[in-house]
Order: structure tokens, then C-alpha cells, then sequence
């Protein structure tokens, strides 16, 4: 069983769109994060919310908008799609905040064109 | 403004012998990560140290965290090939989350 799922894996879009990336985790955590990576294999936190409730809210443009139906669910809708956007996403789950080892998933490879 | 900083960026070093990477951060935390990713894929957590003093091993990695030198190192005993990958290191605090470049590490057989 996959503990920390995302779909898709690959999204390929054209500047201008607007677009969603899922995640799922099985593992009972209660906090979850997306992370972004960009070409140079720079990290950078997004977002992170614990229960449902947002913690982390770094800059990020208003474009991006994460949403949590519920704890073990956390997705990011992306508007009005720049091509500054293409990177690789990764959601994460934690136990119980941020001094909990986290567990990643297997990242969404964004391309916008 | 926070800063993590690693060095080095690149590392090659011959399989059997030890090196550290170091981490430093310019604020005050309790909270210090390490991670590995290999290429092409997803991020593992290795360590997670959460006060001044603290030492985690895990097979021939070792992670020591010491806040009083806002220094964290993560060393490599005897490396073997099968460690190649990047290490980052992030600072946490409650409401943050700061990555270092990541250190590209290649041993060579």
C-alpha cells in the first residue's frame, strides 16, 4: 500500500490553464505539506496544515490554493498557469506537526508550455 | 532574513573513506532535519533532531545537531556507492521550513 500517493504523476499544460494535483495519505497523520523543487533542485515549503487547519503559508502567489477536505487529503490548485511554474511537486504527511518525521510522496512533475 | 547553508554543494569521494557535510543556520532552532533524495526521485527523511546535543545513526550515517554553533553535520563513515545521492538539511521552527541547496554526493568505487 502506498502511504503517501499524488495523481497525476506527469501534467503537461498549456500557460494560462488551470490545474489540480491530488494527495492522499494512508498513514492516520494528521499534517500535511506541499513542497515545490525547481529545476535547480531547490526545496521550497508551500503550504502545511495540521487537521485540516493551515500552519505554513509561505509566499507563494494567491494563484496557488491548497485545499483539505480532510486529513488524510490535501490538494493544490494551481490558476492561471505560468511557465514559471514547471517544477516537480511533492506532497508530505507528518504524525503530528513539524517535529515528526515526515514521509513523501512521489512528486508531480509539472511542465507548463 | 533565515539562511541554511550547506557545504559542499559537490562531493566525490572514494568508497571506504569518511566525510561530513556541514549545515549551518543563521536562527535559533531546536529542530533540524536531514534528507536524501536520489535522482529522479522523492525525498527520505533521515534524521530529525530536535535538541542541542542530539546524535542519530543510522547505518554509516551519523547526524549530530549543536544549536549553541547553529551547526548541524551529517557524516559518512566508510562510504559505499549505494550513498551517492543529495542531502539537504532544513531548519524548522513551528510555522517554518527552510531547505539548504543539498549536497550532491558521488562515491566512487
Amino acid at each position: 500500500d502506498t502511504a503517501v500517493s499524488q495523481t497525476p504523476k506527469y501534467l503537461v499544460t498549456q500557460m494560462g490553464n488551470d490545474k489540480s494535483i491530488k494527495c492522499e495519505q494512508n498513514l492516520g497523520h494528521d499534517t500535511m505539506y506541499w513542497y515545490k523543487q525547481d529545476s535547480k533542485k531547490f526545496l521550497k515549503i508551500m503550504f502545511s496544515y495540521n487537521n485540516k487547519e493551515l500552519i505554513i503559508n509561505e509566499t507563494v502567489p494567491n494563484r496557488f490554493s491548497p485545499k483539505s477536505p480532510d486529513k488524510a487529503h490535501l490538494n493544490l490548485h494551481i490558476n492561471s498557469l505560468e511557465l514559471g511554474d514547471s517544477a516537480v511537486y511533492f506532497c508530505a504527511s507528518s504524525q503530528a506537526g513539524t517535529q515528526e518525521t515526515q514521509y513523501f510522496g512521489p512528486g508531480t512533475r509539472l511542465l507548463v508550455l | 532574513e533565515l539562511k541554511v547553508e550547506q557545504n559542499p554543494l559537490f562531493l566525490s569521494m572514494q568508497e571506504g573513506k569518511n566525510y561530513t557535510i556541514y549545515c549551518n543556520y543563521s536562527t535559533t532552532s531546536d529542530r533540524l532535519y536531514w534528507y536524501r533524495q536520489d535522482p529522479g526521485k522523492s525525498l527520505e527523511s533521515l534524521f530529525v533532531l530536535l535538541s542541542n546535543g542530539a546524535v542519530k545513526q543510522e547505518g554509516r550515517l551519523m547526524a549530530s545537531l549543536d544549536t549553541k554553533a547553529r551547526l548541524s553535520t551529517l557524516h559518512i563513515t566508510a562510504a559505499v556507492h549505494d550513498l551517492s545521492a543529495t542531502y539537504f538539511c532544513s531548519w524548522g521552527g513551528s510555522e517554518k521550513l527552510v531547505f539548504g541547496k543539498g549536497t550532491k554526493l558521488t562515491v566512487n568505487p
